[in-house]
């Protein structure tokens, strides 16, 4: 199956500073990535659908200057957290959705704002 | 807007059990369903995909099966191992966006 690495696996970084979160797919062709947050003991909750080499989707209520998304090939997409507060501390998953045979998630990122 | 409800939130079994998980959507016009288990502080590992035209999926001691008129879709754990302690989420693909929705998951744990 597809597989999608995601980097770091965890950073903690001062209030203030901006966080890239890397997510590579592998081995398929990703026209469409997803970044998604979940906080402890809850369910994971869309936050983009990243586009490759077109602007990003956001859902209602993410900020889109506070999390900005790169998408430019197939096989990459960023997701930096700008300006990171403590509020921001979270656990960031990517995922790539493999056509008609469902989706990948990487293994997750947890960031930490102090 | 496609909601998705897992019942129970956690589960407490003894070893060698078998346990079925629930998971109830709202709008039955979905592409498929992902069932995925979660381990404490990783991601998310891909264990059934069912299409909307199955009514079940099986790999090893997993089972799962769709009925898409009712909005309810199961996942069987046959012959439980605490290994299978996870957390197991529920993810409905549907929208013209063609969005995963995701339950709340249920917590299990098996107990040695």
């Amino acid at each position: 199956g597809a597989v999608v690495s995601q980097h770091p696996s965890w950073v903690i970084c001062k209030s203030g500073t901006s966080v890239k979160i890397e997510c590579r797919s592998l081995d398929f062709q990703a026209t469409t990535m997803f970044w998604y947050r979940q906080f402890p003991k809850q369910s994971l909750m869309l936050m983009a659908t990243s586009n490759e080499g077109s602007k990003a989707t956001y859902e209602q209520g993410v900020e889109k200057d506070k999390f900005l998304i790169n998408h430019a090939s197939l096989t990459l997409s960023t997701l930096t957290v700008t300006s990171a507060h403590p509020e921001d501390s979270s656990f960031y998953i990517c995922s790539v959705a493999l056509g008609g045979r469902g989706y990948t998630f990487g293994s997750g990122t947890r960031l930490t704002v102090v | 807007k496609q909601e998705v409800t897992q019942i129970p939130a956690a589960l407490s079994v003894p070893e060698g059990e078998n346990l079925v998980l629930n998971c109830s959507f709202t709008d039955s016009a979905i592409y498929n369903l992902q069932w995925f288990r979660q381990d404490p502080g990783k991601g998310l590992t891909s264990l059934l995909l069912i299409q909307s035209s199955q009514r079940e999926q099986t790999s090893g001691r997993l089972n799962a099966s769709l009925d898409k008129s009712s909005g309810r879709s199961t996942l069987y754990i046959a012959a439980s191992q605490p290994g299978d302690s996870a957390t197991y989420l529920c993810a409905v693909n549907s929208g013209s966006a063609r969005q995963l929705t995701f339950g709340s998951g249920t917590q299990l744990t098996v107990l040695p």
